[in-house]
């Protein structure tokens, strides 16, 4: 069966330090892949998404994550992080083979930015 | 633009009765998908609505089911509910056509059942 698991169920970074999040996802072909963030009181917004083509894929916000096949994994990084940043991140999986836009979700990992 | 909507936010209910969830998607979107955020828990599908259709099905009970109308609006209905049916509810839209992978999530509606 599909899944994607997040390691990490809470992460504490300070602010200025830099951020990896975890993304591991089990499936025979490569999928597409997501990461999303939610925002306390805010709907889920997508940072960026991997579809093909090169492995290292700019989001939104600063945010990058690199796609490794040998691995399965498609871990979220930032630079440098804000305290704005602090939210709960959701990666996320599409097989390839749909075109439904059904997503299979993560259980979330929580980022707590420290001042 | 306004982005996808829900109604209502927050709404408490008891076991058994019956609840309806109402969405509008984004402007020029025609697809709409529903998902359940457990607390603690990363969003689960339910279920996908394009054409006024039922389009795909995750693993949920007939107890979920859902209606879009021709404007594209949809509700989700929860019948006989339970306390596990306590949850965020979040509506997500989408155009049909060449798959971009991208939703937009409206901010949920928070069930609780007592």
């Amino acid at each position: 069966a599909q899944s994607v698991t997040q390691p990490d169920i809470h992460i504490t970074v300070s602010e200025g330090a830099s951020l990896e999040l975890r993304c591991n996802y089990s499936y025979g072909a490569t999928p597409y892949l997501f990461w999303y963030v939610q925002s306390p009181g805010q709907g889920l917004q997508l940072l960026l998404k991997y579809f093909s083509g090169d492995t290292l894929v700019q989001g939104i916000k600063g945010f990058e994550a690199e796609f490794k096949r040998s691995q399965s994994s498609f871990n979220l990084r930032k630079p440098s992080v804000h305290w704005s940043d602090a939210a709960e991140y959701f990666c996320a999986v599409v097989p390839w083979s749909s075109n439904t836009g059904k997503l299979i979700f993560g259980q979330g990992t929580t980022l707590q930015v420290k001042p | 633009d306004a982005g996808v909507t829900q109604s209502p936010t927050h709404l408490i209910k008891t076991r058994g009765q019956q609840v309806t969830l109402r969405c509008s998607p984004k402007s020029g979107h025609d697809t709409v998908s529903w998902y359940q955020q457990a607390l603690g828990q990363g969003p689960q599908f339910i279920f996908q609505y394009y054409e006024e259709e039922e389009r795909q099905r995750g693993n949920f009970p007939d107890r979920f089911s859902g209606h879009q109308f021709p404007n594209y609006s949809s509700e989700l209905n929860v019948n006989a509910l339970l306390l596990g049916d306590s949850a965020l509810y979040l509506c997500a839209s989408s155009s049909t056509g060449v798959f971009t992978g991208e939703l937009f999530f409206g901010e949920g509606s928070r069930l609780t059942v007592l």
